[in-house]
C-alpha cells in the first residue's frame, strides 16, 4: 500500500466554487501533516499544517481524522490563482517528509 | 519563510558527464538538508538526508556512488550526479531545515529551493 495517497484529478471548477481534496496515509503512528502547493515546474511551498482539531487559514480549511487516517483540504471561493497541484505531506516520525503525488486543481473563469 | 537557493536552475549535459548542483540556505543555518527528485507527474521522492559534517543517509534504491552528496557547511550542500544518463533526467529539489527537532519524530519546517531541471542527452 502506498504511504500517502491522493486522487490525482484534475479537478476543474469555476471561479467562486468550493472544492475539497482528500488524502489517506498508511501509518497510524504518523506525527504531523501538511498541505503543500506546487505550481507547474516550481518547488513545493507550504500551504498549511494540519492539526487534529482542524484549522482554517482564510479560504482554506484543513481537517485531520486520525482514526480513519484521512486528511482533507477545503478551498472556498476558488480564485484563478488557486490553480496548482496540492500535495498531501506526512511526517511518519523519521523527521523526513513523505509526499503524495498531488491533486491538480484547475480554476476557470 | 527562509530562503533557499539552488544553482543551476537548469542544466543540459551529454550522457557520461557529471553534474554538480548546489543548494544554499541564504538567511539561516541549515543543520539538515534534503535532496529530492521528481519525475513528470510523479511525487517528490526523497533521495537522501544530509547533516552538516557527516555522511549523507540515502533512501533505499538510491545509489550513493552515483549521487554524491557533500554538506560541508551549515549553508551549503551539493549533489553531484556522476556519469549522468538520460534516465537521470529529472527535477532535483533540495530543502533545508535549521535548528533541533523536538523529540525523536520532531519536525521543523523544511524550506525548499527552486529546483534544478536536469536534462541528459
Amino acid at each position: 500500500r502506498k504511504e500517502v495517497e491522493q486522487d490525482p484529478g484534475p479537478f476543474n471548477v469555476p471561479e467562486g466554487a468550493t472544492v475539497a481534496f482528500n488524502c489517506t496515509y498508511s501509518n497510524s503512528a504518523s506525527q504531523s501533516f501538511f498541505w503543500y502547493r506546487q505550481d507547474c515546474r516550481k518547488e513545493p511551498k507550504l500551504l498549511m499544517s494540519v492539526y487534529s482539531s482542524g484549522n482554517e487559514d482564510g479560504r482554506f480549511t484543513a481537517q485531520l481524522n486520525r482514526a480513519s487516517q484521512y486528511i482533507s483540504l477545503l478551498i472556498r471561493d476558488s480564485k484563478l490563482s488557486d490553480s496548482a497541484t496540492y500535495l498531501c505531506v506526512v511526517n511518519f516520525g523519521r523527521g523526513t517528509l513523505t509526499f503524495g503525488k498531488g491533486t491538480m486543481l484547475l480554476v476557470s473563469p | 519563510g527562509a530562503v533557499v537557493s539552488q544553482h543551476p536552475s537548469r542544466v543540459i549535459c551529454k550522457s557520461g558527464t557529471s553534474v554538480k548542483i548546489e543548494c544554499r540556505s541564504l538567511d539561516f543555518q541549515a543543520t539538515t538538508m534534503f535532496w529530492y527528485r521528481q519525475f513528470p507527474k510523479k511525487s517528490l521522492m526523497l533521495m537522501a538526508t544530509s547533516n552538516e559534517g557527516s555522511k549523507a543517509t540515502y533512501e533505499q534504491g538510491v545509489e550513493k556512488d552515483k549521487f554524491l552528496i557533500n554538506h560541508a557547511s551549515l549553508t551549503l550542500s551539493t549533489l553531484t550526479v556522476t556519469s549522468a544518463h538520460p534516465e537521470d533526467s529529472s527535477f532535483y529539489i533540495c530543502s533545508a531545515r535549521g535548528g533541533q527537532t523536538s523529540g525523536s519524530g520532531g519536525y521543523n519546517e523544511q524550506f525548499f529551493g527552486p529546483g534544478t531541471r536536469l536534462t541528459v542527452l
